[in-house]
């Protein structure tokens, strides 16, 4: 079935490090990618997504790019802020479904 | 904004306790859905519901129930709670339509001693 796989962490990280936390897929076709942060205490938000292949999303900063020859959707920062540190879930929505398939998610610490 | 909002943040259950998490979202979205997060293990889909009255179950469903009276309305009820149910539960509603984004209700820590 659909699955997502993403680097364990936790990553940790001096504030304006480069960051990438990886995430590769398993689906039929071509399903929707999302990476969701949830800071702490707080539930899961939004955080950018893409539908097609070749799509890049970005948001605060953040981008990743849907690479469907690598089945990859690698979340990248170029400078990370203290503000940052959280756990980032990579998800993808099967062809024509509205469900979502979570990745084990990844927790960043970013320190000063 | 969007907004889903969970009755409590923090429960804690005695063994066998029949226990109903709560959740309501503003938005007239048709789905809703009941995750479970574990450290490890990532969000699993308890129960989806598409509409009102109408549920669907997710990947782990046993020890579960779910109820939708009312559009914005979708409760997991744990009919005789059990300590490997100890965990953070997030409710999510999202538009019918494909590629589009759920939100997230803030959770509730749920403990079964």
């Amino acid at each position: 079935g659909d699955s997502v796989t993403q680097m364990e962490g936790p990553v940790t990280l001096s504030e304006e490090a480069f960051l990438t936390i990886n995430c590769t897929y398993t689906a039929t076709g071509y399903p929707s990618l999302f990476w969701y942060v949830q800071y702490p205490g707080e539930g899961l938000q939004l955080l950018l997504k893409a539908t097609k292949a070749d799509d890049k999303g970005s948001n605060k900063g953040f981008e990743a790019t849907y690479r469907k020859e690598t089945t990859s959707f690698h979340l990248e920062k170029g400078s990370v802020q203290v503000s940052d540190s959280a756990v980032y879930f990579c998800a993808l929505s099967p062809l024509n479904t509205d469900k979502l398939i979570f990745g084990t998610g990844t927790r960043l610490q970013v320190f000063p | 904004d969007v907004k889903v909002t969970q009755s409590s943040r923090y429960l804690v259950k005695r063994t066998g306790e029949k226990v109903f998490l709560e959740c309501v979202q503003d938005m007239d979205h048709e789905n809703m859905f009941w995750y479970r997060q574990d450290p490890g293990l990532g969000l699993r889909l308890i129960y989806f519901s598409y509409d009102v009255k109408m549920k669907e179950k997710g990947d782990i469903p046993e020890g579960y129930s779910v109820s939708r009276e009312k559009k914005e309305r979708f409760s997991l009820i744990l009919e005789s709670a059990s300590t490997n149910q100890t965990s953070m539960y997030l409710c999510a509603s999202s538009p019918a339509q494909v590629n589009t984004e759920a939100f997230f209700g803030q959770g509730t820590r749920l403990t079964v001693v």
